[in-house]
């Protein structure tokens, strides 16, 4: 089965820029999005088609995808980006898969 | 403006069955693709089951296929997730999530709009 692997938590400061990493077998490949996660909030989606931001999203938040490594990255982060973040791929033999999820700290 | 609204949790017992609806607005239903998610507490997001807009096309994962049934009503605009021979490892916060894709004909695999979710607890 397909799996899709981030790291579990990740720390910034106010006004820097953070990168969060997913990694899957030829993820590079597949679509890639992302969603955010507030705590006790539904998830929302942030990013999507690896680079394509929905409609309200702020324009720090990017994304890319390569290889086996798909990045959210959010520049100048802010308070308000505290939280989890999930990213997501569809693959053949599994369908729809989510990686484990990123706890985002802003200290 | 979209809206998805679960309904239909609750405390239910080992082997035992319950029925989660989920009723839109705001767009139209029968255009979409639409999914389950769950997240059971404390943990990550796990895919449960996707509808195509139709409802010719099904597909569930591999822990829960046989015990649940996704179905949907356009003309009720609703979405279903019936659940049988629930086990402690399906508690959980059920989200109904749609495709974003717009197109009845093919599913984008993300998910633009969620539900504000509904807890289902499996326990003796």
């Amino acid at each position: 089965s397909y799996e899709l692997t981030q790291p579990p938590s990740v720390s910034v400061s106010p006004g820097q820029t953070v990168s969060i990493t997913c990694s899957g077998d030829k993820l590079g490949d597949k679509n890639a999005c992302w969603y955010q996660q507030k705590s006790g909030q539904s998830p929302v989606l942030v990013i999507y088609r690896d680079t394509k931001r929905p409609s309200g999203i702020p324009e720090r938040f990017s994304g890319s995808n390569s290889g086996n490594t798909a990045t959210l990255t959010i520049s100048g982060t802010q308070a308000m980006d505290e939280a989890d973040y999930y990213c997501q791929a569809w693959d053949s033999s599994t369908n729809v898969v989510f990686g484990g999820g990123t706890k985002l700290t802003v200290l | 403006q979209v809206q998805l609204v679960e309904s239909g949790g609750g405390l239910v017992k080992p082997g035992g069955s319950l029925r989660l609806s989920c009723a839109a607005s705001g767009f139209t239903f029968s255009d979409y693709y639409m999914n389950w998610i769950r997240q059971a507490p404390g943990k990550g997001l796990e895919w449960v089951s996707y509808i195509s807009s139709t409802g010719s096309t099904i597909y569930y994962a591999d822990s829960v296929k046989g015990r649940f049934t996704i179905s949907r009503d356009n003309a009720k605009n609703s979405l279903y997730l019936e659940m049988n021979n629930l086990r402690a490892e399906d508690t959980a916060v059920y989200y109904c999530s749609r495709d974003g894709s717009g197109s009845p004909y093919r599913a984008a695999f993300h998910f633009d709009y969620w539900g504000q979710g509904n807890l289902v607890t499996v326990s003796s």
